[in-house]
C-alpha cells in the first residue's frame, strides 16, 4: 500500500489563509478527500473529490489538486477552524488510506 | 440522513476475539446505496481503516489486518459486525463505523458513527 504525506502542524492568525498539503503517488490518479476532526468528536468530511463541498460545509473550505499533492485550503480561518485534519484516498486495490494528520491551531 | 451506533465489550483481553457492532437507523444495511465501513483511531494517533462490506457480501480489508478481520451484516437488526481475532494491545483504539454513498464515490466516508473505544488488556 502507499502512503499520503500530510504537515504534522499549521498555525494560522484568525481571518488569514491555511493550506494543508496532501501528497502521495496514488492522487495523481484517485481522488482526495478531506475530514475535520475536533477532540473527542467523529470526523467530519469537508471535502470530496478534491474540491467538492458536502451540504452544511462553509464556503470558506475548499480544495485543489496539482499532480500528487491535494491542498485543502480554509479561507478567512476562524477559531472554530482550529481541529486536526485527515487526507484520504484509495489505492489501486481499494485499500483505503489515511494521511497522517495535520493539527490547525489558531494563532 | 444515515445515522450509525456502535457498541462494544469496552475491554478485550490479550489474544482474545474482539466483537463490535454497529446499528444504522435512515437506512437499510440491505440497502444498495452505502458500503458500510469500520475505521479505528488509536489514543492520540490517526486514523486506520479497517474494512468495509456491502450488501451482496462483498468485503475489502486493510492488508495488515486481512487474516484476523471479518465483517458481517445483521439485515434482521440493521447492523454490521466486525471480528478482529487475536488481538494485542496495539489493537486498543477508538472503533468508527462509516457509510460511503455509492453513488457519490464508494471511497469516501460521508455518515459517522461516535465511536466505541475497545481497550485490550489483562
Amino acid at each position: 500500500s502507499y502512503e499520503l504525506t500530510q504537515p504534522p502542524s499549521v498555525s494560522v492568525s484568525p481571518g488569514q489563509t491555511a493550506k494543508i498539503t496532501c501528497s502521495g503517488d496514488a492522487l495523481a490518479r484517485q481522488h482526495g478527500y478531506w475530514y475535520q476532526q475536533k477532540p473527542g468528536q467523529a470526523p467530519v468530511l469537508v471535502i470530496y473529490k478534491e474540491s467538492d463541498r458536502p451540504s452544511g460545509i462553509p464556503e470558506r473550505f475548499s480544495g485543489s489538486r496539482s499532480g500528487t499533492t491535494v491542498t485543502l485550503i480554509i479561507s478567512g480561518v476562524q477559531a472554530e477552524d482550529e481541529a486536526d485534519y485527515y487526507c484520504q484516498s484509495v489505492d489501486s486495490d481499494a485499500t483505503i488510506v489515511f494521511g497522517g494528520g495535520t493539527k490547525v491551531t489558531v494563532l | 440522513q444515515v445515522q450509525l451506533q456502535e457498541s462494544g465489550p469496552g475491554l478485550v483481553k490479550p489474544s482474545q476475539t474482539l466483537s463490535l457492532t454497529c446499528t444504522v437507523s435512515g437506512d437499510s444495511v440491505s440497502s444498495y446505496s452505502y458500503y458500510w465501513n469500520w475505521i479505528r483511531q488509536p489514543a492520540g494517533k490517526g486514523l486506520e481503516w479497517v474494512g468495509r462490506i456491502y450488501t451482496s457480501g462483498t468485503t475489502n480489508s486493510n492488508p495488515s489486518l486481512k487474516s484476523r478481520v471479518s465483517l458481517s451484516l445483521d439485515t434482521a437488526r440493521n447492523q454490521l459486525s466486525l471480528q478482529l481475532t487475536s488481538v494485542t494491545a496495539a489493537d486498543t483504539a477508538i472503533y468508527f463505523c462509516a457509510a460511503s454513498a455509492v453513488n457519490l464515490g464508494q471511497y469516501f466516508f460521508l455518515h459517522w458513527g461516535q465511536g466505541t473505544l475497545l481497550t485490550v488488556s489483562s
